[in-house]
């Protein structure tokens, strides 16, 4: 099966900030990426698929980015409805994988 | 409006049995790959079983002799049926449709909580 390594597990910044987060896969997955956000108390929600594709309706200071077995997300201009829990996943090969998550603070 | 609703989570023994199910509206579920993820108290996200529209099964390790999952395409259910229930598996269980053929999750329902302690 697939590992994703996901970082970091925990960041705090300031309402503006720019944040990036990172996720390594264990092979390639060839982009099969998706980035998801988990608000306190909710299921989670798909923001970015394809590695870089952007959901209808998010934000375009979502964005992500990579290729092989390495891929970036990054919200550009922190906002305070942003803390949540981002997690990356795999579907290139199944099983499905997901990363650790990281915790955003403000 | 694509919405899927999960239903059936309780509170339970060690050893009890508890079946799970996933409707959908805005789209016919039948048509789709279905997974269930689970996530334990403060934990991440674990995938625990996927069917596809034909019926086809499979399961993660850690459920793998226990979790039997199903559907009904003519009703748009999906079941996971859990049988021989652990304390570890306590966790709130997402149902998740599977876009197309790429694999990606693309519609999660709000989850149904399932708490096994003696």
């Amino acid at each position: 099966d697939i590992q994703m390594t996901q970082s970091p597990s925990f960041l705090s910044a300031s309402v503006g900030d720019r944040v990036t987060i990172t996720c390594q896969a264990s092979q390639d997955i060839d982009g099969s990426l998706s980035w998801l956000q988990q608000r306190p108390g909710r299921a989670p929600k798909v923001l970015i698929y394809d590695a870089s594709r952007l959901e209808v309706g998010v934000p375009p200071r979502f964005s992500g980015g990579g290729s092989g077995t390495l891929y970036s997300f990054t919200i550009s201009g922190l906002q305070p409805e942003d803390i949540a829990t981002y997690y990356c996943q795999q579907y290139q090969i199944f099983p499905p994988a997901f990363g650790g998550g990281t915790r955003v603070d403000i | 409006e694509v919405q899927l609703v999960e239903s059936g989570g309780d509170f339970v023994q060690p050893g009890a049995s508890l079946r799970l199910s996933c409707t959908a509206s805005g789209f016919t579920l039948g048509n789709y790959d279905v997974y269930w993820i689970r996530q334990a108290p403060g934990e991440g996200l674990e995938w625990v079983s996927g069917i596809t529209p034909a019926g086809d099964t499979s399961y993660g390790d850690s459920v793998k002799g226990r979790f039997i999952v199903s559907r009904e395409n003519a009703i748009n259910f999906v079941y996971l049926q859990m049988n021989s229930l652990r304390d570890g598996d306590t966790a709130v269980y997402y149902c998740v449709r599977v876009w197309g053929a790429t694999g990606l999750s693309d519609y999660w329902g709000q989850g149904t909580l399932v708490t096994v302690s003696s």
